[in-house]
């Protein structure tokens, strides 16, 4: 158990729908990243936050969008699903930006 | 920008075998390399890192990885596998300086056979 959690385990939903997903760091840790791992793509970066700000963007669409709150829990936002959103989605949590990051279990989310 | 290539997609071996996977990098700058691992249906896990200093790097459950610089590779090594190895494994790298993502490689599928 990393102390990284993720909810839900699994999300089912039909093209163009609006999904949350959440994750809850481990205790002190200040950075939140979180990445998408599907077949063709492998596992990307999409976007990381630190203490409520974010610090970094990678391959992440107009459609997703994330936040941290004070709590420093982070939600990621995917709007107008379409298919091949389909993936398993990955939050991590690190003190800093140069300290090992520590995965959750992931969101398996199907659209369907 | 960084770049990772895992040479290998599915690698079988027999228990208590020994195993090597394989990673090159590309990167014009310096880099710190990562080895982790994916069980199914769970996230993944660090199990070695190369930051500085000594090119052979020793990880958790046994594995081991050699940096080297001129070849630009970070192959990870294990003497004699378990059935409980089998899982995917991915190389990660990153700048060693600033905050910049990881970089993950496709991944490597180790089934080890009984």
């Amino acid at each position: 158990d990393s102390g990284v959690t993720q909810t839900p385990k699994h999300l089912i939903t039909a093209t163009g729908q609006r999904v949350t997903l959440r994750c809850s760091p481990r205790s002190g840790d200040l950075s939140v990243y979180w990445y998408q791992q599907s077949l063709d793509q492998g596992l990307q970066f999409l976007i990381q936050y630190y203490n409520g700000e974010e610090r970094a963007k990678g391959n992440i669409l107009e459609r997703f969008s994330a936040q941290q709150f004070p709590d420093l829990h982070s939600e990621l936002n995917l709007s107008s699903l379409e298919l091949g959103d389909s993936a398993l989605y990955f939050c991590a949590s690190s003190v800093n930006y140069l300290a090992e990051q520590y995965f959750g279990p992931g969101t398996r989310l199907t659209v369907t | 920008a960084q770049s990772v290539t895992q040479l290998d997609s599915q690698v079988p071996v027999f228990e208590e075998a020994p195993v090597e996977l394989r990673c090159n990098y590309s990167s014009s700058v310096s880099v710190y390399l990562f080895w982790y691992v994916q069980y199914p249906n769970q996230g993944l896990q660090l199990l070695l890192k190369y930051l500085s200093g000594s090119t052979l790097v020793k990880g958790i459950n046994g594995f081991e990885a050699e940096f080297n610089k001129s070849q630009t590779s970070f192959h990870l090594r294990k003497p004699s596998v378990h059935i409980s190895d089998t899982a995917e494994y991915f190389c990660a790298v990153r700048r060693n300086s600033g905050n910049t993502p990881l970089v993950f490689g496709k991944g490597t599928r180790l089934s080890v056979i009984a």
